[in-house]
């Protein structure tokens, strides 16, 4: 067990629908990263928060946003999706920005959009 | 366009044999290259990492070994073992950081 807590493990949706993913990081840890992974894309860097503050934004659709609050949990928004957005989205957290600290990933969510 | 190239696809090697991934990048801007392993229905877990200043790592039955000239870098499975099937993913990232660009991912089954 990684530490890292994702909510749902599967969400089934249709197309044009949002959804809301959750991680709640390690204890202590700081950065939160989200990532995709999927059959044709393999897994992409989608957006990196620190301490509540956007760090980083790599592949992320502009359908996509994703926050980080005070007690250091982050949600990742999808809206309209589409069928190219069925995914395994993780979440990864670790202790600071980067400084080859390790990151530890969450069993990530099964998104299915149909 | 694929930052990190991973080769091969899929691996099968016998008990006790060698397994070797291969990994290429091309930005001279990364400096933390790890070494993620992936079982079914789990996150990626590290493995193994190492940093351009060295040119091979070591932990028990994994190698990573780096060639900075080449822009190159390799894992090595010592004495394979079934419980090693996964998923091995290389990885880069720029500023020691956690933004990583994965490799495609390569599927090892060991056979017993």
């Amino acid at each position: 067990d990684s530490g890292v807590t994702q909510t749902p493990k599967h969400l089934i949706t249709a197309t044009g629908q949002r959804v809301t993913l959750r991680c709640s990081p390690r204890s202590g840890d700081l950065s939160v990263y989200w990532y995709q992974q999927s059959l044709d894309q393999g897994l992409q860097f989608l957006i990196h928060y620190y301490n509540g503050e956007e760090r980083a934004k790599g592949n992320i659709l502009e359908r996509f946003s994703a926050q980080q609050f005070p007690d250091l949990h982050s949600e990742l928004n999808l809206s309209s999706l589409e069928l190219g957005d069925s995914a395994l989205y993780f979440c990864a957290s670790s202790s600071r920005q980067g400084a080859s600290t390790e990151a530890f990933f969450g069993q990530g969510t099964r998104l299915t959009v149909v | 366009q694929q930052q990190v190239k991973q080769s091969p696809q899929s691996l099968i090697v016998q008990k006790g044999g060698i397994s070797i991934i291969n990994c290429a990048y091309e930005n001279t801007a990364f400096d933390y290259f790890p070494w993620y392993q992936q079982f079914p229905g789990k996150g990626p877990a590290l493995l193994i990492a190492i940093r351009p200043d060295v040119s091979e790592k070591k932990e028990g039955r994994f190698t990573i070994s780096f060639n900075k000239s080449a822009k190159q870098f390799s894992l090595h499975i010592m004495d394979s073992q079934p419980g090693d099937s996964a998923t091995y993913f290389c990885a880069a990232s720029k500023n020691l950081g956690n933004q990583f660009y994965f490799g495609t991912g390569t599927s090892l089954t060991v056979i017993p």
